[in-house]
């Protein structure tokens, strides 16, 4: 079946510097990637929609100049928390689809939890 | 985000009861997929269907799209401490994605 790849699962970081965080389709090509951000005990919240050649789109409230997210091939996205606070301390978690999401599903990856200190 | 109503919000039952999870809109799926969560882990597909009035089974879970195809429930026999988790139903199209406000179940051995 489809596998995502999420990479780092745990990250700590100092308040000011950036974390990069890789979401890769193993056995598939993804046009479309998804980023979101889940709070404890709370369902997933997406953030923006990665476009694989193309500007990613944010949600309402998603500063983009904060979580840069780059879709440079098929295969790879990567989001990116710059200059990152206590308060992006969360799980983020990506995921991808095959083909047309809505019948072929939504493969996500095992997530990473990021720890801003 | 729009969020799909799910409820319970919680649940927390002795190992071997029965339990239902509901998911509603107040308008039409798509198609619609269930998902279960652990904790620190990403979603796990479980389940997509697609037809008003669909019933799929998947061992001691039952799920049931609406012959409206604007509710969804989850029906889980027998409930095991494996069981456990966050029971998540999600709207998904090629370019957008609606996510449930989530269930989480405990069960008790």
């Amino acid at each position: 079946g489809a596998v995502v790849s999420q990479h780092p699962s745990r990250v700590i970081c100092k308040s000011g510097t950036s974390v990069k965080i890789e979401c890769r389709s193993l056995d598939f090509q993804a046009t479309t990637m998804f980023w979101y951000r889940q709070f404890p005990k709370q369902s997933l919240m997406l953030m923006a929609t990665s476009n694989e050649g193309s500007k990613a789109t944010y949600e309402q409230g998603v500063e983009k100049d904060k979580f840069l997210i780059n879709h440079a091939s098929l295969t790879l996205s990567t989001l990116t928390v710059t200059s990152a606070h206590p308060e992006d301390s969360s799980f983020y978690i990506c995921s991808a689809t095959p083909g047309q999401g809505g019948n072929y599903g939504y493969t996500f990856g095992s997530g990473t939890r990021l720890t801003v200190v | 985000t729009q969020l799909l109503e799910q409820s319970p919000q919680f649940l927390s039952i002795q190992e071997g009861e029965n339990l239902t999870v509901y998911c509603n809109s107040s308008s039409v799926f798509s198609s619609l997929q269930w998902y279960r969560q652990e904790p620190g882990e990403g979603p796990v597909l479980l389940v997509t269907v697609v037809t008003g009035g669909e019933v799929k089974k998947l061992k001691r879970l039952t799920f049931q799209f609406g012959d409206a195809r604007k509710d969804s429930s989850l029906h889980i026999t027998a409930a095991q401490p494996g069981d456990t988790g966050l029971y998540l139903c999600v709207e998904g199209g090629y370019q957008k994605v609606t996510f449930g406000t989530g269930t989480k179940l405990q069960v008790i051995p």
